[in-house]
């Protein structure tokens, strides 16, 4: 059975800190997809990234950074220069399978960040 | 396009009243999913439908039923609700395998808060 681990339930920086959000992951599959998913105070949940089990390649985009290690099962997620507005709970997410959008998705617990003034 | 929609926002029923949580899509998308989330627990996959006609349980279908007539809607139904079912209810959707896309991935709904008393 699939499981993700988000062991950081809640996370307090300054704004224009670096931040990073831990995920690791099980799975007895060899093809996989992970997701990072930010809910805001508002509710909704917003995709930010996807990233399939042959593809350890870091992305980079704005401030936000993601470091995809097989070898550890983890899949951590930086923001740099946080910013109050990136206040939130973040869930890393784990789909096995050819299926690449995740039709069946197992969700971490999430970690709330708060980014302070 | 609207996206996801859900419908109602908030609701609070009754122990062993049943209502029915409708989900929608206007995009055309096969799969279609049903989630909770409760505090610390993450989201939790309820059902979930590849298609119109076919529905299948996921990690918490227990007091749950779900059909899906056509490709559009996927409505969530309480036979008789429970105070364990207080949660927020999200719907989600995703193209099928063959309109996969590097960037396809699971869109949600705004959610459902609902109570049961």
């Amino acid at each position: 059975a699939q499981k993700v681990t988000q062991a950081q339930t809640e996370i307090s920086v300054v704004e224009k800190e670096d931040v990073t959000l831990d995920c690791v992951y099980e799975t007895r599959d060899t093809t996989y997809y992970l997701f990072w998913y930010k809910q805001p105070p508002s509710g909704e949940l917003v995709f930010l990234i996807r990233r399939n089990s042959f593809d350890e390649q870091n992305e980079i985009s704005g401030r936000y950074s993601w470091n995809f290690q097989k070898s550890t099962s983890s899949f951590n997620f930086t923001i740099t220069a946080s910013q109050v507005v990136d206040s939130a709970v973040y869930f890393c997410a784990l789909s096995e399978g050819v299926t690449g959008g995740g039709n069946k998705l197992t969700f971490g617990t999430g970690t709330q960040l708060k980014v302070e003034l | 396009n609207a996206g996801v929609t859900q419908t109602p926002k908030f609701q609070v029923l009754k122990t062993g009243q049943s209502m029915t949580l409708q989900c929608a899509q206007d995009m055309n998308h096969e799969y279609m999913s049903w989630y909770r989330q409760d505090p610390g627990m993450g989201l939790r996959l309820i059902h979930y439908s590849v298609g119109a006609g076919i529905t299948d349980q996921g990690e918490v279908p227990n007091g749950y039923n779900v059909s899906r007539s056509t490709t559009e809607d996927f409505p969530l139904r309480l036979l008789s609700a429970a105070p364990s079912q207080t949660s927020v209810y999200f719907c989600a959707s995703r193209k099928g395998l063959a309109g996969e896309t590097t960037t396809d991935t699971q869109y949600f709904g705004p959610g459902t808060r609902l109570t049961v008393l």
